[in-house]
This record gives structure tokens, sequence and C-alpha cells, in this order.
């Protein structure tokens, strides 16, 4: 079945680290990729997304690019900041089904100053 | 501002009590979900809704029910059928896109 699998955490880099999470995903057809954020105590923001394969999405200095050819949407940002700690989300959602998100376990990021 | 809004933000329930969940929005979505996220996990769906007056159990429905009685409004009861209710819950809404938006939870604990 289809699925995400995201890197364990927790990740901790000090300010101005360069920043990796990986993502790789199972799925048939041509889903579409996701980053989510959630901070401590709150809901999950959208990060950035990707719909198809080699589309770089990016936002707030965060990029991932949808490489189908290693099933995979890893994270990057060049230079984290403190306020860049909370837990990152890698989803995906197939294009004949919106109701059906699968998640990864999440990664927590520490940034220290 | 559009958004979708969760209330309250922390519960407490009671043995063999049923407790709802309030998850509103004004964003003129059609399709709602709620969401279970227990500790160092991601998210699990319990229901989610396309449309009014319509619904869908998602992966662990069981000793939850929901209702959908206006499109802004998707309350989730937690029945005293959930034996292991105490987790944090998320509340989603999608326009056409596949795009979900999350409201900012409602953590329930019990007593």
């Amino acid at each position: 079945g289809d699925s995400v699998t995201q890197m364990e955490g927790p990740v901790t880099l000090s300010e101005e680290a360069f920043l990796t999470i990986n993502c790789t995903y199972t799925a048939t057809g041509y889903p579409s990729l996701f980053w989510y954020v959630q901070y401590p105590g709150e809901g999950l923001q959208l990060l950035l997304k990707a719909t198809k394969a080699d589309d770089k999405g990016s936002n707030k200095g965060f990029e991932a690019t949808y490489r189908k050819e290693t099933t995979s949407f890893h994270l990057e940002k060049g230079s984290v900041q403190v306020s860049d700690s909370a837990v990152y989300f890698c989803a995906l959602i197939r294009n004949d089904n919106f109701n059906k998100f699968y998640f990864g376990s999440g990664t927590k990021l520490n940034v220290k100053p | 501002d559009g958004g979708i809004t969760q209330s309250p933000k922390y519960l407490f329930r009671k043995e063999g009590q049923n407790v709802t969940l309030s998850c509103e929005q004004n964003l003129n979505h059609d399709a709602m979900y709620w969401y279970r996220q227990d500790p160092g996990q991601g998210l699990r769906l319990i229901y989610y809704s396309q449309i009014v007056n319509d619904f869908q159990k998602g992966d662990i429905a069981e000793g939850y029910s929901v209702s959908r009685e206006k499109k802004e409004s998707f309350p989730l009861t937690v029945t005293s059928a959930q034996k292991n209710p105490t987790a944090f819950y998320l509340c989603a809404s999608r326009a056409e896109t596949e795009t979900q938006y999350f409201g900012p939870g409602t953590r329930l604990l019990v007593l």
C-alpha cells in the first residue's frame, strides 16, 4: 500500500547549519507530495508542496524536489534558525483520492543558538 | 481572516462520559476531516465528510461519531466506547484542490 517514510529524529543543529530531512514514499500512480510543519501545541501548517515529478516546492527558505526516480521528497534549508525548531511531516496524497492523506511519523528539529 | 477554529484547546473527560470537540471553518470548503495524533506519531484519519449530511469512516472510527449538518461545522464526539481517548485531535478542511488546511487542535485528557 501507499506509505511515507521519513528519517527519525530528533535532529539537532546549530543556528545557520544546513538542514536535510529525508522523505521517501511508496505510491501507485502520481501522488502529490507535501511538507507540513507543527510548532509545539499547534496544528499543522502547510510548508510546501509539489504536484508532479521534478517540481520544486519552496517557502520561507525551505525547498524540496519531487524525485520520481528515487521516490523521494527531501526537505532542505541552507541556514536554519532557532525559530525553525518544530516537527516536520512529509505526506502524500493520491490524485485519484483527495480524501486519503498518508503522513510520515514526523521529524523533530531542534536548532540551538 | 479565513481559517479553521477548534474548541476547546484542552478538554477533560471522565470515565464513561461522551465529549464533543468543535470544528468550524469559514473557508467555504466542502470537505472536512478529523485526525488523531499520538505522541511521536503521524496523523491517523478518524472521519471525513465531503459534503453536508454525508460522512465516511476513516482508519480509526471506532469509538467516535460525527455529524455534518452545516458546511461550516464538523463536530466530533468521543464516546465512552473509545477506551484510550487521550490524544491531540486535529480538524482539517479542503477546497477543490488536494491541499488540506489544519486547525490549531484540541488536546483531550482523561481524568
